[in-house]
């Protein structure tokens, strides 16, 4: 079945360093491709997201591009701030349209925290 | 400001009670998810709705977990028996294409 590996975390960063956090996932077929984030005591909010191979989703700084050769999704920021501190997590639903949104399967989650 | 609202917030119960948690879905939404989320296992479906018709409840121990929809406003998740391994963060989102809405999940405590 479908699944989502993301690094382990917790990751700690100084305030504008680079940020890397690592996702692979297996599937069948073509799935889309998501970054969801959780800041502490709410609900997710999706990031970004890419629907089809080579596409480059981006929001707030971050991106992340579809890799279907390497089944990849890292996701990237140039220079995290304090507020980016959060937890992340990397997700994709099947392929399919089926006349609305399909299930979503997550990885575990990296949390983020960026020092001043 | 179109959000998706759970309720409780918080609920703390002795194993054995019964528990129901509530979710409004963004008006208009036509699926309606419930998660579970552990430091465990992470984030885990239950159970999804498509136009109030369940799609999947595969992810839900059938013997003490049902999730229903009396109406397009109106999701609910029970569990009878509660146990304390059911202690968790339980989310509900809906989403029309694409993107998942979440709302802030009610966090259960079963003693």
């Amino acid at each position: 079945g479908n699944s989502v590996t993301q690094m382990e975390g917790p990751v700690t960063l100084s305030e504008e360093a680079f940020l890397t956090i690592n996702c692979t996932y297996t599937a069948t077929g073509y799935p889309s491709l998501f970054w969801y984030v959780q800041y502490p005591g709410e609900g997710l909010q999706l990031l970004l997201k890419a629907t089809k191979a080579d596409d480059k989703g981006s929001n707030k700084g971050f991106e992340a591009t579809y890799r279907k050769e390497t089944t990849s999704f890292h996701l990237e920021k140039g220079s995290v701030q304090v507020s980016d501190s959060a937890v992340y997590f990397c997700a994709l639903s099947g392929s399919g349209f089926q006349g609305g949104s399909e299930k979503l399967v997550f990885g575990k989650g990296t949390k983020l925290t960026v020092n001043p | 400001d179109a959000r998706v609202t759970q309720t409780p917030r918080h609920k703390v119960t002795e194993m054995g009670q019964e528990v129901t948690m509530r979710c409004q879905p963004i008006l208009g939404h036509n699926t309606v998810f419930w998660y579970r989320q552990t430091m465990m296992q992470g984030l885990e479906l239950l159970a999804y709705f498509r136009n109030r018709a369940p799609l999947d409840d595969s992810g839900m121990p059938k013997d003490r977990f049902s999730a229903e929809m009396p109406d397009a406003t109106l999701a609910t998740l029970k569990i009878q028996p509660s146990e304390p391994r059911d202690s968790a963060v339980y989310f509900c989102a809906s989403a029309l294409t694409g993107e998942l809405f979440f709302g802030e999940g009610s966090r259960l405590t079963v003693l």
